[in-house]
């Protein structure tokens, strides 16, 4: 398909165990975003890349989570040692280019919903 | 920093009338974007409409329009005629430069509408 697309959609863990978030932008869109989204802290920003570089890790919770991205499209999220407080769904979004003076909409995944128990 | 307030959590509609989703920000940037998302059950979040800070017209698509009044920092969501299928939940966002070449979006906590026969 055209759109982000992101796996698994569903993953459900033990707590202390890691896991790793997949993210398939759109081709050729150069940035990318990870946001959280819990029910008690709503949609938060994670990190940011634009190619392989994450020039914005400013909203990453702690030093469990960890990302990288690849050939400047797939992106991989990493949670070490997950917490309870970890669960949540995880949303990845695309846009064309980082530019932030115009139109330059951000297209979103439809999400990892984690489980940890 | 960047703020989003959306004060109505929750809201019921009569099918077929307008509905206005309210959304205040606070930025010092002279420079941002302001955006509507809708994200249904299924948990996809959907790109609805988009005012930049420096647009003169308020924004509209289809069904969709904005009503921006800079002075006041407040960016409604406007739809009229409202259908069954605009039940969800309604995010507003703001995108501005972190200052490391980002432009993630800040959101506020969201408006549950539902629309009634």
């Amino acid at each position: 398909g055209a759109g982000v697309s992101q796996s698994p959609s569903n993953k459900v863990t033990e707590k202390g165990k890691d896991v790793e978030l997949r993210c398939d932008p759109i081709s050729g869109h150069t940035a990318l975003y990870w946001y959280r989204q819990s029910l008690g802290q709503g949609l938060e920003f994670l990190i940011y890349f634009q190619g392989n570089s994450a020039p914005d890790k400013s909203g990453l919770p702690s030093d469990r989570f960890s990302a990288e991205r690849t050939g400047g499209s797939v992106s991989t999220l990493t949670i070490q040692r997950t917490q309870q407080e970890d669960s949540a769904v995880y949303l990845c979004a695309s846009s064309l280019t980082s530019a932030g003076f115009s139109y330059n909409e951000q297209f979103f995944g439809p999400g990892t919903r984690l489980t940890v128990l | 920093a960047q703020k989003i307030t959306q004060t109505q959590p929750g809201m019921f509609m009569q099918e077929k009338e307008a509905v206005t989703l309210d959304c205040t920000y606070d930025t010092s940037d002279p420079s941002y974007g302001l955006f509507w998302y809708k994200q249904p059950s299924s948990g996809e979040m959907i790109f609805l409409i988009y005012q930049g800070s420096y647009d003169q017209q308020n924004a509209t698509e289809g069904r969709y329009s904005l009503n921006f009044q800079k002075a006041r920092k407040s960016a409604n969501l406007v739809i009229s005629a409202s259908q069954l299928g605009d039940s969800a939940m309604y995010f507003c966002a703001m995108r501005t430069n972190s200052g490391a070449g980002s432009y993630q979006l800040t959101f506020g906590k969201g408006t549950k509408l539902s629309v009634i026969p």
